[in-house]
């Protein structure tokens, strides 16, 4: 059982929005703006493209976005296209205990 | 160009030890936080450990008092000893490097570590 919890899937058709949830605790998530999201392809490693909540790394799309309220971040895709189909996964710092957690990925299908 | 290349994983009884290594190249080691993350087989991510510039580290409790992670400056490159190792170790590892505890910004291809007898 993972820390954050994702959704296991979501989906949607291409041009469409769609968003992914990241629900923590007051001891990582919602105490700390150190939430990071990043893109999966099979076989692949992972690729950071959100950081800090809402930031985004230099050659990342615009149409990927960051935000938080309270325990829970959220990844918003806007404009789906079929290269977005991927595993996604939601990072928190979570204090000097435990220092840092994942969410437990949500795959993404572009219908 | 920055560059990771991890090396090391392989075939490991349980009870045994190994020594991942992570290459870099265009930057750094020791002036950046290094990081590893794991991956089990059909799973997600999962933080193992952590090494920050000033040479402070953490670990995950699943791998508290079995792992090691290090740097070897005058080689640019940051080491995983991995001790006592059991099955649920058994993931693909890589070495990142971060520009915050929970920004990995650059991954390196991941090793294969196998912990079965």
């Amino acid at each position: 059982q993972s820390a954050l919890t994702q959704p296991a899937s979501v989906s949607g058709s291409p041009g469409q929005s769609i968003t992914i949830s990241c629900t923590g605790t007051t001891s990582d998530v919602g105490s700390y703006n150190l939430v990071s999201w990043y893109q999966q392809y099979p076989g692949k490693a992972p690729k950071i493209i959100i950081y800090e909540v809402s930031k985004r790394p230099s050659g990342v799309s615009n149409r990927f976005s960051g935000s938080k309220s309270g325990n829970t971040a959220s990844l918003t895709i806007s404009g789906l296209q079929a290269e977005d189909e991927a595993d996604y996964y939601c990072c928190s710092y979570a204090g000097t205990s435990t220092f840092v957690v994942f969410g437990g990925g949500t795959k993404l299908t572009v219908l | 160009e920055v560059q990771l290349v991890e090396t090391g994983g392989g075939l490991i009884q349980p009870g045994g030890s190994l020594r991942l290594s992570c290459a870099a190249s265009g930057f750094t080691v020791s002036s950046n936080y290094m990081s590893w993350v794991r991956q089990a087989p059909g799973k997600g991510l999962e933080w193992v450990s952590v090494i920050y510039s000033g040479g402070t580290t953490y670990y995950a409790d699943s791998v508290k008092g079995r792992f090691t992670i290090s740097r070897d400056n005058s080689k640019n490159t940051l080491y995983l000893q991995m001790n006592s190792l059991r099955a649920e170790d058994t993931a693909v590892y890589y070495c990142s490097r971060s520009t915050t505890v929970t920004t990995f910004y650059y991954w390196g291809q991941g090793t294969l570590v196998t912990v079965s007898s």
